[in-house]
This record gives structure tokens, sequence and C-alpha cells, in this order.
């Protein structure tokens, strides 16, 4: 799986839009862009994930740029529920890739002010 | 539905122990996954499992071993426990689009 590229830390307030970058110059046709999560003292969730159209679904939309070689996780609307370290993986789904398990970088650690 | 149970949630090993922590998925997935995360990293792949009776080697399998006899558990063994294996570690099921992931267990070496 190619690999992906997002700052270490972001702050935003309460109640305000977020925009969380990744960066994946080098991906491949086949790759689907996907979103985990993972609260304090949890395990990792699943949040969203896209292949070329943007996409929306209850917890965050998923902007993916013409080329392919950044997308954004957007929260519309931030509460301090959603701080949390924010993964983005690329996964080669169309040629079985993802099966052999996930690559999780370090991600964005995302602080939310009240 | 629990989803993926793991246990314990908290353990304190004396170096050279043995343990085995267990992860339990009432999905029925076929794929189970075993990671592990020190403080301040991402996850690391340590065992995963494609079915009952395959098992395969992640990034990180040295001083771990695991089974798979059931759709529904995959219980992970440390042999003769060292302070590098100090971590959280998480069981993981699904395919492909999402993985569910357990709660973790913290695991201490001493």
């Amino acid at each position: 799986d190619a690999k992906t590229t997002q700052p270490n830390s972001m702050e935003s307030n309460e109640e305000e839009p977020v925009h969380l970058p990744c960066n994946h110059s080098t991906i491949s046709g086949t790759d689907y862009i996907h979103w985990y999560r993972q609260l304090p003292s949890q395990g990792p969730e699943y949040v969203i994930h896209g292949l070329t159209s943007n996409v929306n679904n209850r917890m965050a939309s998923l902007a993916i740029a013409e080329d392919r070689k950044s997308s954004t996780l957007i929260l519309h609307r931030a509460t301090l529920r959603d701080a949390a370290v924010y993964y983005c993986i690329l996964i080669a789904l169309l040629t079985g890739g993802g099966a052999d398990g996930l690559t999780f970088g370090k991600g964005t650690h995302l602080i939310i002010q009240p | 539905n629990a989803g993926v149970t793991q246990t314990p949630k908290f353990r304190i090993l004396k170096i050279g122990q043995s343990m085995t922590l267990q992860c339990t998925q009432d999905m029925n997935h076929n794929y189970m996954y075993w990671y592990r995360q020190d403080p301040g990293m991402g996850l690391k792949l340590i065992y995963y499992s494609v079915g009952a009776g395959i098992t395969d080697k992640g990034e990180v399998p040295n001083g771990y071993n695991v089974s798979r006899s059931t759709t529904e558990d995959f219980p992970l063994r440390l042999e003769l426990a060292a302070p590098s294996q100090t971590s959280v570690y998480f069981c993981a099921t699904g395919h492909n689009e999402k993985l569910f992931f357990g709660s973790g267990t913290q695991l201490s070496v001493l």
C-alpha cells in the first residue's frame, strides 16, 4: 500500500468545521482512501472511505482531489468528542489489498478547544 | 451484538512469565488481526488470520504466537514476556472496507 503524509497535530474550536489533510502523491489507481479515528483509550474506528468521488456519511465528509494525490476529511461541526487521532490509510481493495492488515502511521492528533 | 471482545483489559506481568490475550468476535468475519500500539505511535500488525486454521505473521511477530481453531476466537500468546512487550494490544475483525476493533488490553512487563 502507498504511503500517506499527515500533519502531526491540528487544533480547532468546538462547533467549527475541521479540515484534516492527507497527502498521498504515490497513490495508485486501485487504492481506496480510508479514514479511521482513535478516541482516547479506545481502539480505532472506521470513519469513511472513497475512491474518486467525494463521499458523505453521518460522521464526516471526504473530499478527494481531482488527481487523487491528496484528500481532506471534513468534520462539519466539531465537538469535544471528536478529539482523537485521525489516520489516513490507502488500501488497494480492487487487488485484494488490506486482507493482510492495514498499515497505520502516526496520524493527526486533533485537539478541540471548548 | 458485542462486536469484538478482548480480555483482560489490564495486566501486569513479570519478565519471563507467559500469558494469553483473549479475543472473541460475534460478527462472523473470517479475517482477524492482532495489533500492538506503543505510546505515541501508530498500530503495528503482529499476526493475522484469514480463517479458521490459517494464521500469518505481520510486521512484528517475534515473541508472540497465535492460533485460530474457530471463526470466533483468535488468542494471542506471549511466551517469556519481556519489557519490550509493554504495550496496548488491539484485536480487530472485518475485511477491506471496514475493520472493527476491540477496546484493547494494556500490558505492562516489569
